[in-house]
């Protein structure tokens, strides 16, 4: 069955940077890509980027280019997520997803998610 | 902040009929691109409920259906049980600037 399992929550201060991981299983990791999306408390859901688990290549909202760097590992079928320049607003629980094709798709699994409080 | 607009709270009796509304424009709704739908349990993640407008993922009850018209698009969910009670999302593709995946902004679904 597909399963994307997403590392445990994290506490950083502002200032710093966090990396969550999302490894998946299941299926054919190189042949959908995974996009990543935040929840911050109370919130709705916000898209952060997409990455092509096959050839590495990347797309971010214009909100989150320089800030957040989206990485593959095929060989293990992990996806990484590094925000940087951390503030309280991106105090959320983010969520790793997959879709199929890289534009106008719909996310079909999800990750658990991975909570990351910012908190001097 | 969102691009789709959608009520931010509906409620009804078991067995009633709710609609949740999704508000777009002409470069995300109005294209060619679906509209999809995601039911957020609490403290859960978010899990599809409709996809390509008006498809759903196996194991998803035909209780709901969804459809896409102009710049809008309408999740309904028939005869509503307690177990319905959740978070739903509407998402689509603005291609006004580059790749962007665009969600609603989300509505609480409450059982009376």
């Amino acid at each position: 069955q597909v399963q994307l399992v997403q590392s445990g929550a994290e506490v950083k201060n502002p200032g710093a940077s966090v990396t969550i991981s999302c490894k998946a299983s299941g299926y054919t990791f190189i042949d959908y890509y995974i996009h990543w999306v935040r929840q911050a408390p109370g919130q709705g859901l916000e898209w952060m980027g997409i990455i092509n688990s096959r050839g590495g290549g990347t797309d971010y909202p214009q909100k989150f280019q320089g800030r957040v760097i989206v990485t593959r590992d095929t060989s293990t079928s992990t996806v990484y997520m590094d925000l940087s320049s951390l503030t309280s607003e991106d105090t959320a629980m983010y969520y790793c997803a997959r879709s199929r094709y890289r534009t106008s798709d719909y996310l079909d699994y999800w990750g658990q998610g991975t909570l990351v409080t910012v908190s001097s | 902040q969102s691009v789709l607009t959608q009520p931010p709270s509906v409620s009804g009796a078991p067995g009633q009929r709710v609609t949740i509304s999704c508000t777009g424009s002409s470069s995300n709704i109005g294209t060619s691109s679906d509209v999809h739908w995601y039911q957020q349990l609490p403290g859960t993640a978010p899990k599809l409920l409709i996809y390509g407008n008006s498809n759903r993922p196996s194991g998803v009850p035909d209780r709901f259906s969804a459809s896409k018209s102009g710049t809008s698009a309408s999740l309904a969910i028939t005869g509503l049980q307690a177990e319905d009670e959740a978070d739903y999302y509407c998402q689509s593709y603005d291609n006004s600037l580059g790749v962007s995946y665009v969600f609603g902004t989300g509505t609480k679904v409450s059982v009376l």
